[in-house]
């Protein structure tokens, strides 16, 4: 079965502080996996793409990376902000999408 | 360009009552999706439509939720009668490509439709 999932469930970070978010897949045939930063009240907004060739990839302080050997990926958010409070949320493509359930990330001050 | 326009942003109705959110996609997005969030299951994609064609609505829960596309600028998804079960929020999204295999492209979502069912 096509399967995302995202660890942590939730996670309190203070600001400027690093944080890693995962997400795990068993999705076949993989194609990408996608990223989306989701505020609260908002819809999803895409962060980053990963392909099967890519290993890493930067957008700002947000870091993708991806491990298709492993079906792992995580995304690294660095001096974090209090505008990175939000959920994440991994997608991966192959014949549909298959959504992860999401992290809710809170940084404090 | 405004995005996807979804209205209304709020619905408190009562049980058995019929429910009818909107949805205007990106000028120019062939493919159109409609998706319902819970905290419990995440992001579910209910239904899409590609040129304004039904393709696939495996994911409409029963009879009582329909949706349609009379154009490529509108859609709707209705919800009659609603259920308390039916609160959640309801997204939708558009695209310039479809969601198979190989799909790179991004899904652009509205703001969402929060609807609660008393």
């Amino acid at each position: 079965k096509n399967q995302v999932e995202q660890s942590p469930q939730s996670l309190i970070i203070l600001e400027g502080k690093n944080c890693t978010l995962q997400c795990n897949y068993t999705v076949s045939p993989f194609s990408n996996l996608r990223w989306y930063k989701q505020d609260t009240g908002r819809g999803p907004v895409s962060l980053t793409i990963m392909t099967f060739s890519e290993n890493t990839k930067s957008n700002g302080r947000y870091t993708a990376t991806l491990d298709a050997d492993t079906k792992q990926s995580s995304l690294h958010i660095t001096a974090s902000q209090l505008s990175d409070s939000a959920s994440y949320i991994c997608v991966v493509s192959a014949q549909k999408l298959v959504f992860g359930t999401g992290t809710r990330l809170l940084v404090s001050p | 360009d405004a995005g996807v326009i979804q209205s209304p942003r709020h619905e408190v109705t009562e049980m058995g009552q019929e429910v009818t959110l909107r949805c205007k996609p990106i000028s120019g997005h062939d493919y159109l999706f409609w998706y319902r969030q819970t905290m419990m299951r995440g992001l579910e994609l209910l239904i899409y439509f590609n040129n304004n064609v039904p393709i696939d609505d495996s994911g409409m829960p029963e009879d009582r939720f329909s949706a349609k596309m009379p154009n490529a600028s509108f859609s709707t998804l209705k919800i009659q009668p609603s259920e308390p079960r039916d609160s959640a929020v309801y997204f939708c999204a558009s695209s310039s490509t479809g969601t198979g295999y190989s799909y790179t492209g991004e899904l652009f979502f509205g703001e969402g439709s929060r609807l609660t069912v008393l």
